[in-house]
Formats: C-alpha cells, structure tokens, sequence
C-alpha cells in the first residue's frame, strides 16, 4: 500500500479534461514539493510536473499541477489518445524514516 | 542533453547480490548539483525508490530495503551502482537509475530517467 493514494484509474473523452489526485499527509505532499511523471506503454517514466506546477522545457500547457494541504491534482485539458499512460505522483517524506515515496499509480483511458 | 543507462545481469539467482550500474553521459556525477538515484517497478506494479548517493558519498535509502541496499559511486567512470543482497523473486523488477534534485526540504523531482532494465530473480 503506497504512503500516497491516488485512483486506480480514470477515463474521459479525447477533447476532455481530466483530473488525477494525490493525497497524502502533513509529513509528505503538505511539506514538500510535489511531482509528477507520465509512464507511456512501455517507456521509462518522464517527469510532467515539478515543484507542484512547473512544467519542464517542452511539456504542453494541457498538462497543469496544483498542491492545496496535503493533496495534489494533476489536470490535463484536450485530452489525446497519446495521453494513455499511468500517472505518478512523488513527494519527499519528511518523517523519521525521510525518503521519497512515490503514489500508486492511476492508469488514464482517453475513450 | 544528460542521458542515462542501466546495465547489468537480467538473471538473479535467489539469495545471491543483484549488482547493476548506470553510466551517465553528457554530465558529470561529481558536479554537485545531483543525487544518483535508484527506482525500481515490479512487473505490471507501481514504483518504488530505493535509494540515492550523493557525489559526497552520503546516500539514503528505503527503509524497507535498507538492510540489502549499497549504492556507490564511481566518479572516474562517471557511474553509479546499485547492489541488493539476499535477493527473491520479489525483487524481480524492471530497475531504472534516475537523476533527483535536492532542495533545502529533500529531494524534488528525478529528470532524467535511464530506459530500465529488468531483472528477474529465480534459480
């Protein structure tokens, strides 16, 4: 069981916009940066979003992160077929036992 | 453009030592500015950090691999390792070795990440 959680899974219509959330508590995501990676079809995991709502040099506007207390929300608006892939948040842990800790995972479905 | 690559055995027997490196290119792993770090994702699984070192020699690692896990660096190579004693077929996983940025708090995000390379652990 991961220390983050996020949905299994979401799913909306090319065109759309969806949410992926990531909660967590006072000692990660309320304390620390948050970011996030896209894992493609069988590629290595790219980092999205950093520092809570940062995008890396060549990451589309679509792509926008956002951190309130100890929960984060990744959104992509005009969803493609290209934007399948699993979502991953990360966050630094702060607590006696200090180390990253990564989310589950949430599998996006553009129908 | 920073580009990483893992290498190693991709068959473990249990019990004995998972060795892999990862060779960076197009910086330097003694700059400074980066933590060498080590994420891990069983098959069909999420993601898992293990641990990172510092240039320093300090490293961290996941309190649940802690007693297995040695990272090193080789700053003549411009390589980093990764060793996990005492392994079983729950380490099988595809392995990736990844570039994190400190900040005061922590570290803050892994950019960029090597392809992965699996290993599998059985006899």
């Amino acid at each position: 069981q991961s220390v983050l959680t996020q949905p299994p899974s979401v799913s909306a219509a090319p065109g759309q916009k969806v949410t992926i959330s990531c909660s967590g508590s006072s000692s990660n995501i309320g304390n620390n940066y948050v970011s996030w990676y896209q894992q493609l079809p069988g590629t290595a995991p790219k980092l999205l979003i950093y520092e809570n709502n940062k995008r890396p040099s060549g990451i589309p506007d679509r792509f926008s992160g956002s951190k309130s207390g100890t929960s984060a929300t990744l959104g992509i608006t005009g969803l493609q077929t290209g934007d399948e892939a699993d979502y991953y948040c990360g966050t630094w842990d702060s607590s006696l036992s200090a180390g990253w800790v990564f989310g589950g995972g949430t599998k996006l479905t553009v129908l | 453009q920073v580009q990483l690559q893992e290498s190693g055995p991709g068959l473990v027997k249990p019990s004995e030592t998972l060795s892999l490196t990862c060779t960076v290119s197009g910086a330097s792993v003694s700059s400074g500015r980066y933590y060498c770090s080590w994420i891990r994702q069983p098959p069909g699984k999420g993601l898992e950090w293990i641990g990172y070192i510092y240039v320093s020699g300090s490293t961290n690692y996941n309190p649940s691999l802690k007693s297995r896990v040695t990272i090193s660096v080789d700053t003549s190579k411009n390589q980093f390792s990764l060793k996990l004693s005492s392994v079983t077929a729950a380490d099988t996983a595809l392995y990736y070795c990844a570039r994190g940025s400190w900040y005061w708090g922590g570290l803050n995000w892994f950019d960029p990440w090597g392809q992965g390379t699996l290993v599998t652990v059985s006899s």
